[in-house]
Order: structure tokens, then C-alpha cells, then sequence
């Protein structure tokens, strides 16, 4: 069984600064990760995946995420944040088969001016 | 253009009376699926369908049926809703499984008093 922990509810910063957003996931295998957006009343929408690659993976919009199998971790981030990416973000692991998924809880990024 | 669509987008009704949401794709997608989104809980995959007649149950399948008698369909029944049912759905469809894009709906939110 696999599993996924976002490790922040909630994450604020300031326009122009730096985002991290955390994510751990727990499988018995070379798993494949992303990462989806979902900006307020709207359906999700895929930053980036991981698919056992290079480690390093660059997404839509600025952002990527590195890949650590020793730490079990897919943190996302971006260098500088900007108004318009403030929404709630997921971590989300496929089983071997690629088949079934599994998100975390959800990130809520803020963005201050 | 391209899409994932649900019907109906928002629904109130009571227990026990049977209910469906329709979704459908035009990009010709073998992959669809269901999820619910709770607060603080992610997303949650229901049932998901590899192709036409092919369905599995997600993480969270009880108290919900779906069929697969179309490629471009993949309705989500409810046979007797009961409270805890109430959620945001969303259906997804991908070209190659889960290890793929997922193309999201656009939410339906259902209440069920």
C-alpha cells in the first residue's frame, strides 16, 4: 500500500519570495509522483510528475521538484512566488500498475502582496 | 476543444433516493475515474476504469456503483445516499492510466440531507 503526507495545511508567503511545499510518500516500489494545482472553484491540473527519470523535475509555471528516494520526500518549490499562484496543492503517488492514485491532504499556498 | 465534463454540478437531495452523476470525455481517453474531495482529507479515488467493461474499485468504493458500457462515459451512481456521501466529486480521464495526465472535471458538489 502507498501513501502520501503533505506535510503543511497551510503555507504563506510574500510575493517574490521562495516556495517550498512538503511532500513524503511511503511504496514498495519505484513509485510515480506528481504534483496538481487546484485553484479556487476550479478542477485540478498537473504541475509535474516524476516517472523514474532524471530526479530533478521542472513543471509548468516555474515550478519543480527533486525526487530524494533516500528521504522518501517529492518537495515542490519555486524561486519566487507570485499572486496568481496562490491555491491548494497535491502530492499524489500511482501504485505499480498505474492505476490507482493516492494524494496527500492538500496544500494551501497564500501569497501576500 | 478538449473536456471532461459532469453533470449535474451541483446537487441537493435526500437520503435514500437513488442518484446519478454523468461524466464525459472527448479526447477519446481510455482511462477515467472518480474521486471525492473532503477537507483536509485530499482526494480519495472511488472506482476507476482502465477501458470499456474494465472497472476497479478505488480506496474508497462502498456505497457507490459505476459502469463502463461507453468510451467516453463513466457515470457514478449512488444507489441509496446517506450523509456521509456529501462531497465534491470529480471524474478524471487520462490516455494512459494513472501514470498519466489526469484530465479533471469540474466538480460536482452534492448534499445529502
Amino acid at each position: 500500500a502507498q501513501s502520501v503526507t503533505q506535510l503543511d495545511s497551510h503555507v504563506s508567503v510574500s510575493e517574490g519570495t521562495p516556495v517550498l511545499l512538503r511532500c513524503n510518500y511511503s511504496s514498495s516500489y519505484s513509485p510515480s509522483l506528481f504534483w496538481y494545482v487546484q485553484h479556487p472553484n476550479k478542477g485540478l491540473q498537473l504541475l509535474l510528475k516524476y516517472t523514474s527519470a532524471a530526479t530533478l523535475v521542472k513543471g509548468i509555471n516555474g515550478f519543480e521538484a527533486e525526487f530524494k528516494k533516500s528521504e522518501t520526500s517529492f518537495h515542490l518549490t519555486k524561486p519566487s512566488a507570485h499572486m496568481s499562484d496562490a491555491a491548494e496543492y497535491f502530492c499524489v503517488v500511482s501504485d505499480n500498475a498505474g492505476n490507482m492514485l493516492t494524494f496527500g491532504g492538500g496544500t494551501r499556498l497564500m501569497v501576500k502582496p | 476543444e478538449a473536456q471532461v465534463t459532469q453533470n449535474p454540478r451541483y446537487l441537493i437531495t435526500v437520503t435514500g433516493k437513488k442518484l446519478t452523476v454523468t461524466c464525459s470525455q472527448n479526447m477519446n481517453h481510455e482511462y477515467m475515474s472518480w474521486y471525492r474531495q473532503d477537507p483536509g482529507l485530499g482526494l480519495r479515488q472511488i472506482y476507476y476504469s482502465m477501458n470499456v467493461e474494465v472497472t476497479d474499485k478505488g480506496d474508497v468504493p462502498e456505497g457507490y456503483k459505476v459502469s463502463r458500457k461507453e468510451k467516453r462515459n463513466f457515470p457514478l451512481i449512488l444507489e441509496s445516499p446517506s450523509p456521509n456521501q456529501t462531497s465534491l466529486y470529480f471524474c478524471a480521464s487520462s490516455l494512459t492510466g494513472g501514470n498519466g495526465t489526469q484530465y479533471f472535471g469540474p466538480g460536482t458538489r452534492l448534499t445529502v440531507l
